[in-house]
């Protein structure tokens, strides 16, 4: 499947605790890969692998998976974390990456 | 620090060709086990991957993409590629260079450029 599939909008209160899912065949044979984007800011890399958080990322965003189905978690969000979040990964019919349609994060 | 950096202009008209170039700062190209990768994103839309390339110049591209992009590598200049011929108004976007990664079964890009504005437009 060439597809990644992303709730549009998302909202969470401030401090409260967000998940943001991302679905796709592809999913069940690849890890997801989370990117934080601000307006006007190039991707950010937060979460790669099982739940792997590069450096400089809060330890607030986690990763999981079952199945065809990714979650990136936020654990008490800040206003800080509204922004655009992406979900990429290898696509399964061919040599060749995906990316999800992207979930807007407002942070209440 | 690895740092990458487009550069290119920020509008082409119609039927014309688009050249950008990304220029590696703060590591060398030489290494046999990096990737390179162009990604756009058009305004308001969300990320497309365009293409890769390897330190031997393998390439691979988005099929949607109908063969339209040609990436190239030189990596004497520390520096990678991204032509696209007969630009149309649906190509205005935001170019990205990143680096790709792949670890087992996790593709990532673990670097990006700070991206380009690229507008069609006579």
């Amino acid at each position: 499947s060439s597809e990644l599939t992303q709730d549009p909008t998302v909202s969470v209160a401030l401090g409260q605790t967000v998940r943001i899912t991302c679905q796709g065949d592809s999913l069940r044979k690849y890890f997801a890969t989370w990117y934080q984007q601000k307006p006007g800011q190039a991707p950010l890399l937060v979460i790669y692998g099982k739940t792997n958080r590069p450096s400089g990322i809060p330890d607030r965003f986690s990763g999981s998976g079952s199945g065809d189905t990714a979650s990136l978690t936020i654990t008490g969000a800040q206003a800080e974390d509204e922004a655009d979040y992406y979900c990429n990964s290898r696509g399964t019919d061919g040599d060749f990456w995906i990316f999800g349609g992207g979930t807007k994060l407002t942070v209440l | 620090q690895l740092q990458l950096q487009e550069s290119g202009p920020g509008r082409v008209k119609p039927s014309e060709t688009l050249s950008l170039t990304c220029i590696v700062s703060g590591g060398s190209m030489s290494s046999r086990g990096y990737y390179w990768g162009w990604l756009r994103q058009p305004p308001g839309k969300g990320l497309e991957w365009i293409g890769n390339i390897d330190y031997y110049g393998t390439t691979n591209y988005n099929p949607s993409l109908k063969n339209r992009f040609t990436i190239s590598l030189d990596t004497s200049k520390n520096q990678f590629s991204l032509r696209l011929a007969s630009v149309i108004a649906a190509d205005t976007a935001v170019y990205y260079c990143a680096r790709p990664r792949i670890s087992g079964t996790t593709y990532y890009f673990d670097t990006w450029g700070q991206g380009l504005l690229v507008t069609v437009s006579s």
